[in-house]
């Protein structure tokens, strides 16, 4: 299983609502990473976790909340989301072993739409 | 500090056309190199990557060389495939820093019948 699945694919929320989105991997990655994706952009990183700490928050605002609650899970709790935060969020994960040429798995998004 | 640039798109060819989509990049040290691929309505996916200077790494027909004088990755492939539609990133690890990527801008390639 070399998947990182992602749910749900589509989400629309309203920017009173609060939200989370799952990430799920099975390959014993002990690295994982949520990426957000704009439109015809590159991904610009947010989070990392490492053996299920957080080691890299890229100065992202407190209205995004991520939680590791397990080696295989990652989830990113949503509240009070602004409009400009619609985009696509992508999960990714690796072994985590700090090599130079570790290789990212990412799953296939989460479309938010913020209203 | 860390950077890379890479040439924007998008880039529309025929099939069996050649490809080559530039990339150049900045950084301190010896850097592993990576091109990754997005297809629509997928995330990004490893396509190839080299881990030191005169490397090539390939994959499904794509290659790239890591050249060090010339601080360059530039993709290429002989012949597209309509397959070959997508979105391609240029990325650079930084060492020490958890496996956080540093992508160029991605270039959209089309490839028509």
């Amino acid at each position: 299983d070399t998947e990182v699945t992602q749910t749900p694919k589509h989400l629309v929320m309203g920017m009173t609502n609060k939200k989370s989105l799952k990430c799920e991997q099975h390959m014993g990655h002990r690295a994982m990473y949520w990426y957000k994706q704009k439109a015809k952009k590159p991904p610009e990183l947010m989070f990392v976790y490492s053996y299920e700490k957080l080691s890299i928050n890229e100065s992202v605002p407190s209205r995004f909340s991520p939680e590791c609650p397990n080696s295989s899970l990652l989830n990113l709790h949503l509240h009070a989301l602004q409009p400009e935060d619609s985009a696509l969020y992508l999960c990714a994960s690796s072994q985590g072993q700090g090599v130079r040429d570790e290789k990212l798995f990412f799953g296939s998004g989460t479309q938010l739409s913020v209203l | 500090g860390n950077s890379v640039t890479q040439m924007e798109g998008p880039v529309t060819l025929s099939e069996e056309a050649f490809l080559t989509i530039n990339c150049t990049y900045t950084a301190t040290g010896y850097p592993s190199l990576f091109w990754y691929v997005q297809y629509p309505g997928e995330g990004l996916q490893l396509l190839l990557k080299a881990t030191k200077a005169d490397d090539k790494g390939s994959n499904k027909g794509f290659e790239a060389t890591y050249r060090k004088e010339t601080t360059s990755f530039h993709l290429e492939k002989g012949s597209v495939q309509v397959s070959d539609s997508a979105v391609y990133f240029c990325a650079l690890p930084i060492y020490n820093q958890g496996g956080k990527l540093i992508f160029g801008q991605g270039t959209e390639l089309s490839v028509k019948p």
